[in-house]
């Protein structure tokens, strides 16, 4: 079945620094999206990226869809605390696009 | 405009036992799908309603089962509770896309499900 990876699993940084995730599907994705969870919260949405070698920007938040559309990133420049939480990648597929396939994310702390 | 609300926030079940989650979902949604998420993973899908009917289901054994009401709001329910249930239940919410992928999600707050 469609499986969804992310590296790293965690990632500490020093506020100030700058912060990487990396998505990748082993089947080609229709559309990817992006979720970031706080601790103790929920999934909040962030992101859905539909055309190859798309690039969008929130703010200091950067996403990219590969040419692919297999991959994905998601750029944080100059972290601050307030982005301390796991950012989730998910894409429709296993043989279906009503569902969502979450990859384990990447758990982001933040040192002030 | 209330988004996506889940009942109850936590639950303590005994091995064995049933329970009965619920979830409205977000005004104008008219989909919903429910994820089990367990501590430190991801979450994972476990069967999305839409017009009533189960569209599409997650590789989780029958003892999980739903429904979805003409008011859109729905219901998970666990039969024979294992030890290993024990997780964050998420409902969210989306616009219809069918085969079309990936309508983006609304999440409720959860239900904290802990088996003992």
């Amino acid at each position: 079945g469609q499986q969804v990876m992310q590296i790293p699993q965690y990632q500490h940084v020093q506020e100030g620094e700058d912060f990487t995730t990396y998505c990748n599907s082993s089947t080609t994705l229709s559309n990817i999206q992006w979720y970031k969870q706080r601790p103790g919260g929920h999934p909040v949405f962030l992101i859905q990226l539909v055309k190859s070698g798309e690039v969008k920007k929130q703010k200091r938040l950067t996403f990219q869809f590969g040419e692919a559309k297999k991959n994905s990133s998601l750029h944080i420049t100059a972290t601050q605390t307030t982005d301390v939480g796991t950012y989730f990648c998910a894409g429709p597929g296993g043989g279906s696009n009503y569902k969502l396939t979450f990859g384990k994310g990447t758990l982001l702390t933040v040192n002030p | 405009d209330a988004g996506v609300t889940q009942s109850p926030t936590h639950l303590i079940k005994t091995r064995g036992q049933q329970v009965t989650l619920r979830c409205s979902p977000k005004s104008g949604h008219d989909t919903v799908s429910w994820y089990q998420q367990a501590l430190g993973q991801g979450p994972q899908f476990i069967f999305q309603y839409y017009e009533e009917e189960e569209r599409q289901r997650g590789n989780f054994p029958d003892r999980f089962s739903g429904h979805q009401f003409p008011n859109y709001s729905s219901e998970l329910n666990v039969n024979a509770l294992l030890l290993g249930d024990s997780a964050l239940y998420l409902c969210a919410s989306s616009w219809w896309s069918g085969t079309g992928g990936g309508s983006p999600l609304h999440f409720g707050n959860g239900t904290r499900l802990t088996v003992t």
